[in-house]
C-alpha cells in the first residue's frame, strides 16, 4: 500500500463547477500536509498548506482530519486554468516530501 | 531568474552510459532535495542535503546513483551505467531549514528529463 493514496481521476467538470479531491495517508507520524499543483510536463508548485482547522485561499479550501488520516481539497467555481494534476503531499519531519500519484482535473467550457 | 535551475533540461543517452545532472538552488536555501518522477506517478524522494552534508538517501538510490553538494551551493546527481528503467524526470528542490528540523516550502526546479535508449 502506498503511503499517500489519491483517486487518479480524471475528473472532467464544466466551468463553474465545484469539485472535491480526497487523499488518505498511512503514516500517523506525518506532521505537515500540502496540496501541490503540477501542470503537464512542468514542475510541482505549492498550492496550499493544509491545517486541521481548515484553510481557504480564494476558491480553494483544504481540510485535514488527523484522526481519519484524510486530506481534502475543494475547488469552487472551476476555471479552465485549474486544469492540472493535483498532488497530495505529506511531510514526516522537515525533510522529504511524500507525494501521492496525483489527481487529474480537466475543466471544460 | 532567482528560482531553482537545472541543467540539462533534457538528456538522451544510451544504456550503459554515465550521465550527470546539475541543480542550482535558490541562493539562500540551505536544504537541497532530489526527486524522481515517472509518468503517472508523483515525485519520489531520492536524497537531501543540508548545506554540504547528505543527510538522507532513499532505498531507490542504488549504488549506481551518487549525489554531491561539495560547497553547499549547487548539487550534482550522477547515474552510472544507465538502464532503461532510469528514464524519468529528475527534479531538484530547495528550501530553508528551520530549527527543530522543520522545513519551509520546497521550491522545485523545472527538472531534467532523462531518456535511456
Amino acid at each position: 500500500r502506498k503511503e499517500v493514496e489519491q483517486d487518479p481521476g480524471p475528473f472532467n467538470v464544466p466551468e463553474g463547477a465545484t469539485v472535491a479531491f480526497n487523499c488518505t495517508y498511512s503514516n500517523s507520524a506525518s506532521q505537515s500536509f500540502f496540496w501541490y499543483r503540477q501542470d503537464c510536463r512542468k514542475e510541482p508548485k505549492l498550492l496550499m498548506s493544509v491545517y486541521s482547522s481548515g484553510n481557504e485561499d480564494g476558491r480553494f479550501t483544504a481540510q485535514l482530519n488527523r484522526a481519519s488520516q484524510y486530506i481534502s481539497l475543494l475547488i469552487r467555481d472551476s476555471k479552465l486554468s485549474d486544469s492540472a494534476t493535483y498532488l497530495c503531499v505529506v511531510n514526516r519531519y522537515g525533510n522529504k516530501l511524500v507525494f501521492g500519484a496525483g489527481t487529474i482535473l480537466r475543466v471544460k467550457s | 531568474d532567482t528560482g531553482v535551475s537545472q541543467n540539462p533540461r533534457h538528456k538522451i543517452t544510451k544504456r550503459g552510459q554515465n550521465v550527470t545532472f546539475r541543480c542550482d538552488p535558490i541562493s539562500e536555501h540551505n536544504r537541497l532535495y532530489w526527486y524522481r518522477q515517472t509518468l503517472g506517478q508523483g515525485p519520489e524522494f531520492l536524497t537531501y542535503f543540508q548545506n554540504e552534508a547528505q543527510l538522507e538517501k532513499s532505498r531507490l538510490l542504488s549504488d549506481r546513483f551518487s549525489a554531491e553538494r561539495p560547497k553547499g551551493s549547487f548539487s550534482t546527481l550522477e547515474i552510472q551505467r544507465t538502464e532503461q528503467g532510469d528514464s524519468a524526470m529528475y527534479l531538484c528542490a530547495s528550501s530553508v531549514g528551520q530549527r527543530g528540523g522543520l522545513s519551509n516550502e520546497q521550491f522545485f526546479g523545472p527538472g531534467t528529463r532523462l531518456t535511456v535508449l
